[in-house]
């Protein structure tokens, strides 16, 4: 069983589309994130959820939004999509707030923006 | 702003050898200091997780310390194989921006030939 799985996998669209990511925890977890990889391979925290309440959210284009309807869900949704959005974004979640706990990583989506 | 570097960028082993992977990081008010090891294509798998307090964490082949006061982290791996090549990231979260905030180095890639 995958403890986060991420839909889809692969996704080639075309300039000013809107798209949506979807993730989802069977690990019984709180906080949820989404990441973001560059081309450059460099990994950066976009947002982060705790129990459905948004609690981090970077220096991030308001085109990027994302929703939690329940604690074991997280998706993001990209309006207007721009060429500089092309990356691997990745899901992720932890335990709780209350400690540092290990953050698990779902196996990523690669957005290709044509 | 916290920065996080690794180095060397790239490394090449034969089978069997020790190695050791840095990790430095700019501000030493973290919470806690977390590798990862990502293989191509996929999400990030976490290795060990060492709060501030801990000066190293163990898990079979591999070594993490931490030297808090000089911004510095390794990573050992024991008698390094082919399954190990992949890239390691280290991730820190910093007292003023919460558990949660990982900020992630540049990644070293490793490769481990036969």
């Amino acid at each position: 069983d995958t403890a986060v799985s991420q839909t889809p996998k692969y996704l080639v669209t075309q300039m000013g589309n809107d798209k949506s990511i979807k993730c989802e925890q069977n690990l019984g977890h709180d906080t949820m994130y989404w990441y973001k990889q560059d081309s450059k391979k460099f990994l950066k925290i976009m947002f982060s959820y705790n129990n459905k309440e948004l609690i981090i959210n970077e220096t991030v284009p308001n085109r990027f939004s994302p929703k939690s309807p329940d604690k074991a869900h997280l998706n993001l949704h990209i309006n207007s999509l721009e060429l500089g959005d092309s990356a691997v974004y990745f899901c992720a979640s932890s335990q709780g707030t209350g400690k540092p706990y290990e953050q698990y990583f779902g196996p990523g989506t690669r957005l290709t923006v044509t | 702003k916290q920065e996080v570097t690794q180095i060397p960028a790239a490394l090449s082993v034969p089978e069997g050898e020790n190695l050791v992977l840095n990790c430095s990081f700019t501000d030493s008010a973290i919470y806690n200091l977390q590798w990862f090891r990502q293989d191509p294509g996929k999400g990030l798998t976490s290795l060990l997780l060492i709060q501030s307090s801990q000066r190293e964490q163990t898990s079979g082949r591999l070594n993490a310390s931490l030297d808090k006061s000089s911004g510095r982290s390794t990573l050992y791996i024991a008698a390094s194989q082919p399954g190990d090549s992949a890239t390691y990231l280290c991730a820190v979260s910093h007292v003023n921006t919460g558990f949660q905030k990982l900020v992630f180095g540049t990644g070293t890639r490793l490769l481990v030939s036969p």
